[in-house]
């Protein structure tokens, strides 16, 4: 299996661009997380995803963020406009989650290193 | 809310030790914990998940234990390798869904 991928890997933009970051989940896998990790706040969970359907965005900083997932197996964050305050790894992970929303073994993609000049 | 702690934030060892990082949590009433490993630039690879009911995961040289009564899980690395390099974080998941709530993370060097 490929595992989760994630695009771009790296991106410098500027300031009140739009930023669109995608991930595609490791087949099979029906729950999808956003996480973002910054030296100063360590790995926040900003969304997650259980079959296509937003179950927590209280992670989501404000309204310039957005996230859907159009289809089972692939997911967009956006943000628009973007900020020097933004810069950070945005990592996306997937699982297979049961019934009962059950935990089981979570993956991360390589993430996406986004930098707002 | 849950909180994570690790400590030590860095450890520095010469090849072969045994290790030990530590992590705690604030709330008990969790699903599971997770051990990952992150290398620089790359993103996280779990080590080890070890269900609530669970004392004790081993993964090879990995093993990582569980008491959630007290809050606190270790992981144990024997003869360290300067392969084993990187930052460790745990993560709690909490019931009722899959959030996941991590450390701060230890930064561990092995050197040869």
């Amino acid at each position: 299996d490929a595992g989760v991928i994630q695009s771009p890997r790296h991106e410098v933009t500027e300031m009140g661009q739009e930023v669109t970051l995608r991930c595609k989940l490791i087949s099979g896998h029906n729950s999808l997380f956003w996480y973002r990790q910054t030296m100063m706040r360590g790995l926040e969970l900003l969304i997650y995803f259980n079959n296509n359907v937003p179950i927590d965005d209280s992670g989501m900083p404000e309204d310039r963020f957005s996230a859907k997932m159009p289809n089972a197996s692939f997911s967009t964050l956006k943000i628009q406009p973007s900020e020097p305050r933004d810069s950070a790894v945005y990592f996306c992970a997937s699982s297979f989650a049961g019934r009962g929303l059950s935990g089981n073994t979570i993956y991360f993609g390589e993430g996406s290193w986004l930098t707002v000049v | 809310k849950q909180e994570v702690t690790q400590i030590p934030a860095a450890l520095s060892v010469p090849e072969g030790e045994n290790l030990v990082l530590n992590c705690s949590f604030t709330d008990s009433a969790i699903y599971n914990l997770q051990w990952f490993r992150q290398d620089p630039g790359k993103g996280l690879t779990s080590l080890l998940l070890i269900q609530s009911s669970q004392r004790e995961q081993t993964s090879g040289r990995l093993n990582a234990s569980l008491d959630k009564s007290s809050g606190r899980s270790t992981l144990y690395i024997a003869a360290s390798q300067p392969g084993d390099s990187a930052t460790y974080l745990c993560a709690v998941q909490g019931t009722g869904f899959q959030k996941l709530v991590f450390g701060t993370g230890t930064r561990l060097l092995v050197s040869p």
